[in-house]
């Protein structure tokens, strides 16, 4: 069973950027495929991307490239999300999840991390 | 890109009903589809994968059905308890999920 437990709330203002890290318990590191998913508030699920954590290849739609990041430490059993050039709609919860397969169900999800970007 | 439309939006249903919740994938999945139970504050949680498979440890009222384009959640007598929000997601090509249904009680 994988336990994923995300990092604190950050508020940025607009324009700067955001890491935020999901650190991974429970089983092998190195099996999963680590994806982030946002929500805004009172608003639906946005699939964001994910990282393999064996190989560090990266998957993203295309709203999301050359703005997000996403890397992972192996000896450390953490993934990251780091997203740059904050806007005021970027305010949402960011969840880590994971699974087996890429594009596949999600099995396992961090608690959430919320990102408040306010000038 | 997939699309997934959701219906209806929000439900009313009482202690007992036999409530069902509706995804259509702009265009066939292939049943690589799964459903998800959301409450307040809280992080989704997988309820059904590949269409028609329950999720261990998920209680039997809940049941996936559908293939093609064409998806239903049932819950066969809803409880207290399910009062949330289900999102489906289709895992066919990329990722994309449905736009939710909120179900109350």
């Amino acid at each position: 069973q994988v336990q994923l437990v995300q990092s604190g709330t950050e508020v940025k203002k607009p324009g700067a950027s955001v890491r935020v890290s999901c650190k991974s318990s429970g089983n092998t590191f190195t099996d999963y495929y680590f994806h982030w998913v946002r929500q805004a508030p009172g608003q639906g699920l946005e699939w964001m991307g994910w990282v393999n954590s064996q190989t560090g290849d990266t998957n993203h739609p295309q709203k999301f490239r050359g703005r997000v990041t996403m890397t992972r430490e192996t000896s450390t059993t953490t993934a990251y999300m780091e997203m740059s050039s904050l806007r005021p709609d970027d305010t949402a919860t960011y969840y880590c999840a994971a699974n087996y397969g890429g594009n596949d169900r999600f099995d396992y999800w961090g608690q959430g991390t919320l990102v408040i970007v306010s000038s | 890109d997939i699309q997934m439309t959701q219906s209806p939006s929000t439900l009313s249903a009482s202690v007992g009903d036999r409530v069902t919740i509706t995804c259509r994938a702009s265009r066939h999945i292939n049943g690589w589809l799964a459903w998800y139970q959301q409450k307040p504050g809280k992080a989704p949680k997988l309820m059904i994968y590949m269409a028609s498979s329950v999720e261990s440890g998920v209680p039997s009222r809940f049941s996936g059905s559908g293939s093609g384009a064409d998806f239903t959640l049932t819950i066969s007598s809803l409880q207290p308890d399910d009062s949330a929000t289900y999102y489906c997601q289709q895992y066919y090509s990329s990722i994309s999920f449905g736009g939710g249904t909120k179900v109350e009680i």
